[in-house]
């Protein structure tokens, strides 16, 4: 199939703690992941990647976690901060004659109280 | 500012008017995407080009034509189009080939009155 999904729509965490953002996917063919934050009135941004040879990829502040076996992906963010207020997609990356195709989660809103 | 450019930011339009929104990228990406968001919804693939041809028309309906006259550039060209469609266009480019992440413009948000 082509569903990529969330686990919850919501999320609120406490400035400086962490959170994770989780997202399940049901293409076992998948090699390819991202996650994008999209904050009110832009586009979405491009956060972190992996690929499926990988179960794990760090960035700055954030980590991707990827369990092939029962087809979950998380999003890891570290010491949260107000800045981090967004809603966050997980997309399945699929290919259709050499180009992309992105299938997205419906999205989790990350909520940073002070 | 991920350079790709949509113009306009926001558009209301009638039923009966014919628009067309523009997305520009000179990021050198050879492939080109439109997508809708609407809310409570995720986002919609619409069309797919690579190499400026299309390779995917995701059952959007014929009110909604795209163009893409060079790599750098795609158009959505619209007309007759329903208040339902309301909702905001994202323009998306990358490179072709696949694995490699998508760079999306700030959308234009459409309202059909």
């Amino acid at each position: 199939g082509e569903s990529v999904g969330l686990h919850l729509p919501t999320l609120s965490v406490q400035e400086g703690d962490n959170s994770i953002i989780n997202c399940a996917y049901s293409n076992s063919a998948s090699d390819y992941f991202i996650w994008y934050k999209q904050e009110s009135g832009k586009g979405p941004q491009f956060i972190i990647d992996i690929r499926s040879n990988m179960d794990k990829r760090q960035g700055q502040r954030v980590t991707v976690l990827l369990n092939k076996t029962v087809k979950h992906l998380s999003l890891q963010i570290a010491a949260t901060q107000p800045g981090d207020s967004a809603v966050y997609f997980c997309a399945e990356n699929r290919r259709v004659q050499g180009a992309q195709k992105l299938v997205f989660g419906q999205g989790t809103r990350l909520t940073i109280n002070p | 500012e991920t350079g790709v450019t949509q113009t306009p930011r926001h558009l209301v339009m009638g039923m009966t008017n014919k628009k067309s929104l523009k997305c520009e990228q000179h990021l050198g990406h050879n492939a080109m995407y439109w997508y809708k968001q609407s809310a409570k919804k995720p986002l919609e693939l619409m069309f797919v080009y690579s190499l400026e041809e299309r390779v995917e028309n995701n059952s959007v309906p014929s009110r909604f034509s795209p163009e893409c006259p060079n790599s750098s550039h795609l158009f959505l060209h619209l007309h007759t189009l329903q208040p339902e469609d309301s909702a905001l266009y994202l323009c998306a480019s990358s490179l072709r080939g696949g694995g490699t992440e998508a760079f999306f413009g700030q959308g234009t948000r459409l309202t059909v009155v």
